[in-house]
């Protein structure tokens, strides 16, 4: 166990929808990162989150958000839902966010869009 | 970050070590070689990381040559529960976010 929490687990919803995919990082972890996995694109970062603010971006398209709130649980929104969106979603968490860090993941939810 | 490429799959016998290479050419000196693994659609894992000189912990060896364009990550004695893509991933030491994943090796440890 990680101890980065992600819920749901599975979610199935229909093009066009909107989601919230919620992480809990691990206790004192100030850090968190959004990772997409899809079967022909491998493991994509998104986005990270330090102790609120926006510090990286990645391949993140312009229907995904995220925000990290003051407890420091972080949600990815996910919006008007296209087939190619189904994917496994990961978040982790690190201490900082930066330089010699492990990052430590959670389970993953995944998304099936129909 | 620099590109690390490594081969898409290898098989090793339970209870033998496995070897895995990576090759970083592009490498600079401020720059972290990193190892995780994926078990089967479950969240990466951690497993070691190095700078210049060789570590090891509880669960693996990591070994980087001199001039630090190459490195083999060795599971000493493979167990089935081994069977994973292990990734190998350059970070720079001020580097924010980003832990890029490229393909991986596949292991597949047979009993």
């Amino acid at each position: 166990d990680s101890g980065v929490t992600q819920t749901p687990k599975h979610l199935i919803t229909a093009t066009g929808q909107r989601v919230t995919l919620r992480c809990s990082p691990r206790s004192g972890d100030l850090s968190v990162y959004w990772y997409q996995q899809s079967l022909d694109q491998g493991l994509q970062f998104l986005i990270q989150y330090y102790n609120g603010e926006e510090r990286a971006k990645g391949n993140i398209l312009e229907r995904f958000s995220a925000q990290q709130f003051p407890d420091l649980h972080s949600e990815l929104n996910l919006s008007s839902l296209e087939l190619g969106d189904s994917a496994l979603y990961f978040c982790a968490s690190s201490v900082q966010g930066g330089g010699e860090e492990k990052l430590f993941f959670g389970s993953g939810t995944q998304l099936s869009v129909l | 970050d620099a590109k690390t490429t490594q081969p898409p799959s290898m098989d090793c016998a339970e209870g033998r070590a496995a070897n895995l290479p990576c090759n970083h050419s592009t490498i600079s000196g401020n720059e972290y070689v990193y190892w995780y693994r994926q078990i089967h659609s479950q969240g990466p894992q951690y497993i070691i990381h190095g700078l210049k000189n060789n570590e090891t912990n509880e669960m693996a060896s990591l070994i980087i040559t001199e001039d630090r364009k190459s490195s083999t990550l060795i599971l000493p004695h493979a167990t089935l529960r081994d069977t994973a893509v292990y990734y190998c991933i350059v970070r720079q030491t001020d580097s924010w976010g980003k832990l890029q994943f490229g393909a991986g090796t596949q292991v597949v440890v047979t009993p």
